[in-house]
């Protein structure tokens, strides 16, 4: 079955860093691959999506890559602030006319004025 | 900026009674769908709803789930007879028909079962 793994530990950088998550998958071909953020007690929010014949996708101070033969994305973010701290989550995404997306556990970011 | 707008915030209900969890999606929007997160856990698809009709539905959701969009405007997903491992969050999200764009989800709906 597929698999998901994003970093285990938590994440602590300081203020004005770059944050670097790691989403890796098994045993899935995605379409796309999407990017979320998660605050305690609240929904997903739609940060960034890219697509399988895509190397990278940049929006403002996120950057994300995408490596379909090493099946891993890595999520940046430039200039961290404090404001970032949250729960980042990867999804993958089949695509088609049926799309749904499957889950990694999160990555926890804190960044520490 | 379009909201998804899930309600209530929190229930809490006795095991075996029905509960009926609410959303209204984003108006243009024309693909549905329900996920859940168990504490501590990934979030898991339920169900995926579009053209009146259910797309696709996952292992969890057996006989007790089912979901309707009575009105064309809300979108709701009932459970018939609540069991202590259906406490979770539950998050309703949509999706404009083009691929590059990602899922609105709404707030969601703690529901406990006691």
């Amino acid at each position: 079955s597929q698999k998901i793994e994003q970093n285990s530990e938590a994440l602590n950088i300081q203020e004005g860093k770059t944050a670097t998550l790691t989403c890796n998958y098994t045993n899935y071909s995605p379409a796309y691959l999407q990017w979320y953020r998660q605050d305690p007690g609240r929904g997903p929010v739609f940060l960034l999506l890219i697509r399988e014949n895509e190397k990278e996708k940049r929006k403002e101070r996120l950057k994300v890559t995408f490596d379909t033969t090493l099946k891993q994305s890595l999520f940046h973010i430039t200039a961290s602030q404090p404001a970032d701290s949250a729960t980042y989550l990867c999804a993958l995404d089949r695509g088609g006319n049926n799309r749904k997306l499957i889950w990694g556990l999160g990555t926890s970011l804190a960044v520490n004025p | 900026e379009p909201e998804v707008t899930q309600t209530p915030s929190h229930q809490v209900t006795q095991m075996g009674q029905e509960v009926i969890l609410r959303c209204v999606p984003i108006s243009n929007h024309l693909y549905f769908y329900w996920y859940r997160q168990i504490l501590g856990q990934k979030v898991e698809f339920l169900v995926s709803f579009y053209n009146n009709e259910i797309s696709e539905k996952s292992e969890i959701f057996d006989d007790q789930f089912s979901v309707e969009r009575p009105d064309g405007s809300n979108f709701t997903l009932k459970i018939r007879s609540t069991k202590l491992e259906d406490s979770a969050m539950y998050f309703c999200a949509s999706r404009a028909r083009a691929d590059t764009y990602g899922y609105t989800f709404g707030s969601g709906t703690r529901l406990t079962v006691v």
